[in-house]
């Protein structure tokens, strides 16, 4: 079935660098969505693309929309504590459908 | 209130027992998901709902698997016999549907752990 590959598996960084990951898929997306995933809690969504080349920003989270529909990227600047957590990238191929999501990237972050 | 609720919260069972497992989506989306997130791993969709009619079962693992939706809103997935690997975190989402092209996105309930021993 339909795989997203999601890069690094996990950070550790100092508090207020920047952070990067990202994800890539062999099937293009009409949809690529970033979820933020706390322990015992079901993911949140964070931010969502609807077209190619889109960049869209919530806060301090900038996410793109690769040229290609295969690719996206989510950067987080000045990272805090309560960064912390899982953060999946799922992609989708019509409206309505289902999603398909990456592993996840897990986030720790030193204070 | 005012997000997806999902009970019970945690659930262990005993290998071959059956377990239901209840989700509340918001109030009035009439679309309804089931994934299974494994430990370590991404949510896996199971099945989809608009409304009562059950429009995609194709990620339900086997037949042990089933789900159902008869008022169109609460749903509840049913695993029958339960096996060793059916331990995972069953995750519900809802979403309104589609108007006039704008896609309304899926938002997640906190999961049930269900551990089979």
């Amino acid at each position: 079935g339909q795989q997203l590959n999601q890069s690094p598996q996990s950070m550790f960084i100092q508090e207020g660098e920047d952070v990067s990951m990202n994800c890539t898929s062999s099937s293009i997306f009409n949809t690529w969505l970033w979820y933020k995933q706390d322990p015992g809690e079901g993911p949140v969504l964070l931010i969502a693309l609807y077209k190619a080349g889109e960049l869209t920003s919530n806060g301090r989270l900038t996410a793109q929309f690769g040229i290609t529909r295969k690719d996206s990227f989510l950067n987080i600047s000045a990272s805090i504590p309560s960064d912390v957590g899982i953060y999946f990238c799922a992609g989708r191929t019509e409206y309505g459908n289902k999603l398909v999501f990456g592993a996840g990237t897990i986030l720790r972050v030193k204070s | 209130g005012a997000g997806v609720s999902q009970s019970p919260r945690y659930k262990v069972a005993k290998r071959g027992q059956d377990v239901a497992l209840r989700c509340d989506p918001i109030s009035g989306h009439v679309s309804l998901f089931w994934y299974q997130q494994a430990l370590g791993q991404g949510p896996e969709f199971l099945t989809y709902f608009q409304n009562e009619a059950q429009l995609d079962k194709s990620g339900l693992p086997s037949d042990r698997f089933f789900a159902e939706r008869p008022e169109g809103s609460v749903s509840t997935l049913k695993i029958q016999r339960t096996q060793q690997e059916d331990s995972a975190v069953y995750l519900c989402a809802s979403s309104l549907v589609i108007l006039a092209g704008r896609a309304y996105e899926q938002y997640f309930g906190p999961g049930t752990r269900l551990t089979v021993t």
